[in-house]
């Protein structure tokens, strides 16, 4: 069975960082590309950041590019999103999800709630 | 970068009804188009991939279309557990892009 356990959030000052982990079980992770999206509190989805199976390709949204990086470990079956100069309107659910090869979202984890304020 | 116009905002619908809900593409984007399902409280659920392909486990009374730029999302038989708001996805180029979603209630 896919599972995709995201973790690291929590609340955080304005401008501050924090790192967010997405652990990946049921799969063989190096083999799929994977993606951040997240959602503010009662917003829509908004996609983030893709990093390809071998880390050759990474795509970021414009607005957290700059700041955010995506990042992945094979050999830990685990996909990273260091963010930086956090912003009260990059308060949101984060969710991981795994690529299929053309593209669509098959797999979502649960979400890791972020929250930037003073 | 691609917009993706998503109408209706929100829809309420009897028991057994149909809906529709459809996705314009501001440009070409071919079959890279998918649906989700979000519950409340829950993580997006994969419907429907490559603009008309059920995903593995979602009922046969969704389905999905595509005529030129403009992707649909079609409800047979509308039942209580399809409440939820429905999104859809380019990811035909980066960034990708979501619809606003639509919000599906049943009366």
């Amino acid at each position: 069975e896919v599972q995709l356990v995201e973790s690291g959030g929590g609340l955080v000052q304005p401008g501050r960082s924090l790192k967010l982990s997405c652990v990946a079980s049921g799969f063989t992770f190096s083999n799929y590309g994977m993606n951040w999206i997240r959602q503010a509190p009662g917003k829509g989805l908004e996609w983030v950041a893709y990093i390809s199976s071998g880390s050759s390709y990474i795509y970021y949204a414009e607005t957290v590019k700059g700041r955010f990086t995506i990042s992945r470990d094979n050999a830990k079956n685990t996909l990273y999103l260091q963010m930086t100069s956090l912003r009260s309107e990059d308060t949101a659910l984060y969710y991981c999800a795994r690529a299929h090869y053309r593209g669509w979202f098959a797999y979502w984890g649960q979400g890791t709630l972020v929250t930037v304020s003073s | 970068d691609i917009q993706m116009t998503q109408s209706p905002a929100s829809l309420s619908a009897s028991l057994e009804e149909i809906v529709t809900i459809t996705c314009q593409a501001s440009q070409d984007i071919g079959n890279y188009l998918s649906w989700y399902q979000q519950k409340p409280g829950k993580s997006p659920q994969l419907l429907i991939h490559s603009a008309t392909s059920l995903a593995d486990g979602v009922p046969s009374r969704f389905s999905g279309s595509r005529s030129g730029t403009q992707y649909s999302l079609k409800i047979n038989r509308l039942q209580v557990e399809d409440t939820g708001i429905y999104y859809c996805l380019q990811h035909y180029s980066a960034p990708f892009t979501f619809g606003s979603g639509t919000k599906l209630e049943i009366k």
